[in-house]
């Protein structure tokens, strides 16, 4: 079945320093999605990619989606103890109608 | 709007007994879903309903079944519950209809289930 591959699974960085979680699948999506929960928390929607090689931002955030539509990338300016909390991708295969999630990155930020 | 609400929000089961969590949507949302999340594993798809009357399995169903009461409710049930299904279990809805690329998903709070 389809799988996606999330990694790291835990990233410890300092106050200021950048992050990166890679999300990789084993199928062609139609569409991936990330998500955001906060320690003890639920997961929160953050942002939905459709086209091959489409980036988006949000603030300190860049979100990138592959050109073969296997890929995606979540990347994080200049990290805040708001921050914190495990990000989550999922994709949805093409003619599918479920979302496949990754195991979740889990940041942690040293202020 | 309450959005996405679940009960109970704990629970202690002792091996072989049979529990129903609630989910409820007040978002006139069509697809509901179950998911569990266990550490280091994401979370993965239980059952989902794609609309009121249908409902699909899964990545990983056994042990469970679903009800999807009306467009508002999909309940959730452990008939035999099995220390292996101790998790955290999260309801989602969401605006989701055939040839649609999909929408996103809004969570419950969860519900944390220990199985002795």
């Amino acid at each position: 079945g389809q799988q996606v591959m999330q990694i790291p699974q835990y990233q410890h960085v300092q106050e200021g320093e950048d992050f990166t979680t890679y999300c990789n699948s084993s199928t062609t999506l139609s569409n991936i999605q990330w998500y955001k929960q906060r320690p003890g928390g639920h997961p929160v929607f953050l942002i939905q990619l459709v086209k091959s090689g489409e980036v988006k931002k949000q603030k300190r955030l860049t979100f990138q989606f592959g050109e073969a539509k296997k890929n995606s990338s979540l990347h994080i300016t200049a990290t805040q103890t708001t921050d914190v909390g495990t990000y989550f991708c999922a994709g949805r295969r093409e003619y599918g109608n479920k979302l496949v999630f990754g195991a979740g990155t889990i940041l942690r930020v040293k202020s | 709007n309450a959005g996405v609400t679940q009960t109970p929000k704990f629970q202690v089961l002792k091996t072989g007994q049979s529990m129903t969590l609630q989910c409820a949507q007040d978002m006139n949302h069509n697809s509901m879903y179950w998911y569990r999340q266990d550490p280091g594993m994401g979370l993965r798809l239980i059952y989902y309903s794609a609309s009121e009357g249908t409902t699909d399995k899964g990545e990983v169903p056994n042990g469970y079944n679903v009800s999807r009461l009306n467009k508002r409710e999909f309940s959730l049930r452990l008939e035999s519950a099995a220390p292996s299904q101790t998790s955290v279990y999260f309801c989602a809805s969401s605006e989701w209809g055939s040839g649609r690329l999909g929408n996103e998903q809004f969570f419950g709070p969860g519900t944390r289930l220990t199985v002795l």
